[in-house]
């Protein structure tokens, strides 16, 4: 089963425009952490954002927020005033630990095209 | 500069010849991982070490070697490559666990 699921493949927003991406994920853990990584056509990966499964507030940096419910299970990447750079892969993922050892696992990304 | 380096960025090989991808990272970061990302499936983790000496496998790990000797390096070995490989790669590193990654910029490996 999906640990991460992004379930859009692909969205369109117009400039200026704030974008929701959505993301789930399953857990039985109590400690974990969600990140946001956005992947350019240049091809690098960026890290944008970091939510802590005990933080109270949603976490926030600069125009990008990430709306966090847990009892929903979700991590949804929220960028306002859309910028014709913000047209990029974006993942979520999630920290995931075994015993003492941690990974990282990633979903399959969105695509954002940002209109002008 | 702090900074992910791997080597080489592009490389095309033939089935079987063994192939190392180095990856350094100058950040003094304990976590180090390799990913592969493949059209449709995004990032899949293939090894990661914890610290030096300390490795684990990830989800694809199968036709892959790593080995962390120094804090800083952490290479990829391909011992048999096969034409299924042919991925971008990426190794990426972190302070303490698997916390905000830091990536290097990539490798694309095609395996004929």
């Amino acid at each position: 089963a999906q640990k991460i699921t992004q379930t859009q493949p692909g969205m369109f927003v117009q400039e200026k425009e704030a974008v929701t991406l959505d993301c789930t994920y399953d857990t039985s853990d109590q400690s974990y952490g969600l990140f946001w990584y956005k992947q350019p056509s240049s091809g690098e990966m960026i890290f944008l954002i970091y939510q802590g499964s005990y933080d109270e507030q949603n976490a926030t940096e600069g125009r990008y927020s990430l709306n966090f419910q847990k009892a929903r299970k979700s991590a949804n990447l929220v960028i306002s005033a859309s910028q014709l750079g913000d047209s990029a892969m974006y993942f979520c993922a999630m920290r995931e630990w075994r015993g003492s050892q941690g990974n990282l696992i990633f979903g399959k990304g969105t695509k954002l095209s940002v209109k002008p | 500069e702090a900074q992910v380096t791997q080597n080489p960025r592009y490389l095309i090989t033939v089935t079987g010849k063994k192939l190392t991808v180095t990856c350094s990272q100058n950040m003094n970061h304990e976590y180090m991982s390799w990913y592969r990302q493949d059209p449709g499936l995004g990032l899949r983790q293939i090894y990661y070490s914890m610290n030096v000496e300390v490795t684990d496998k990830g989800d694809v790990p199968e036709g892959y070697k790593v080995s962390r000797k120094e804090k800083r390096n952490f290479p990829l070995i391909l011992e048999s490559p096969s034409p299924n490989q042919t991925s971008l790669y990426f190794c990426a590193s972190s302070l303490g666990g698997p916390n905000e990654q830091f990536f290097g910029p990539g490798t694309r490996l095609t395996v004929l």
